[in-house]
């Protein structure tokens, strides 16, 4: 696609529940970022890919976070057992790779609330 | 200690001044520096990339420092539409890890 494409734009979910978060990079573009925002703060490395293996994924908080992207395009991150500490605009980004010349675009985020 | 260092502001200025933010980061084998611009409930866009020699694109100045680790931002003649928070970006190309500071929020006044 043009842009970086995530869904859904806001989820409202109880403590408890599972999510899911999908994003659709730009085609043609390798890399995957997954980044998570709260307010006043900067985005927070999750997980990178890189075509679909995780390349690094030192950024999820605990086992409760997931992340795929089975055929290098579209990745979903997976929440499970969600808590109100979870609630954050969680962004993807993508880039056409690695060098000097890389830099990331990002989708317009999926804001989750966990009551 | 953190990867990206920034002043959070608030910087509140009038229209038409000269505002500069400064970025430190920790890693000297740092390779490639942004600046983003993100409005309130939007997605971080890239500004601008920063280059060694420093560089200009309109009213908006980039300079890097390796020696001091620190970046800066200058935009002269603050337009009202420059109000945002800029963020300041690092990639220490070894992981291709892009690391974000905490923002700078500017917000210029008529």
């Amino acid at each position: 696609g043009a842009g970086v494409s995530q869904t859904p734009s806001n989820k409202v979910t109880e403590k408890g529940k599972y999510v899911e978060l999908r994003c659709d990079p730009i085609s043609g573009h390798t890399a995957l970022y997954w980044y998570r925002q709260s307010l006043g703060q900067g985005p927070e490395f999750l997980i990178y890919f890189q075509g679909t293996g995780a390349a690094d994924d030192s950024g999820l908080p605990n086992d409760r976070f997931f992340a795929v992207r089975p055929e290098g395009s579209v990745s979903t991150l997976k929440i499970q057992r969600t808590e109100r500490g979870d609630s954050a605009v969680y962004l993807c980004a993508s880039s056409r790779g690695t060098g000097k010349a890389n830099v990331l675009t990002f989708g317009a985020g999926s804001r989750l609330t966990v009551l | 200690r953190k990867e990206v260092e920034q002043d959070p502001g608030p910087f509140n200025v009038p229209e038409g001044a000269t505002v500069a933010f400064n970025c430190t980061y920790s890693n000297s084998a740092s390779q490639s520096f942004f600046w983003y611009r993100q409005d309130c409930r939007k997605e971080p866009k890239l500004l601008m990339s920063v280059y060694s020699s420093g560089n200009e694109d309109g009213r908006f100045t980039a300079q890097l420092n390796r020696a001091s680790q620190y970046i800066s931002l200058l935009i002269r003649d603050s337009k009202l539409s420059d109000s945002a928070t800029y963020l300041c970006v690092v990639n220490t190309h070894t992981g291709n890890q892009f690391y974000f500071g905490t923002g700078t929020s500017l917000t210029v006044i008529p």
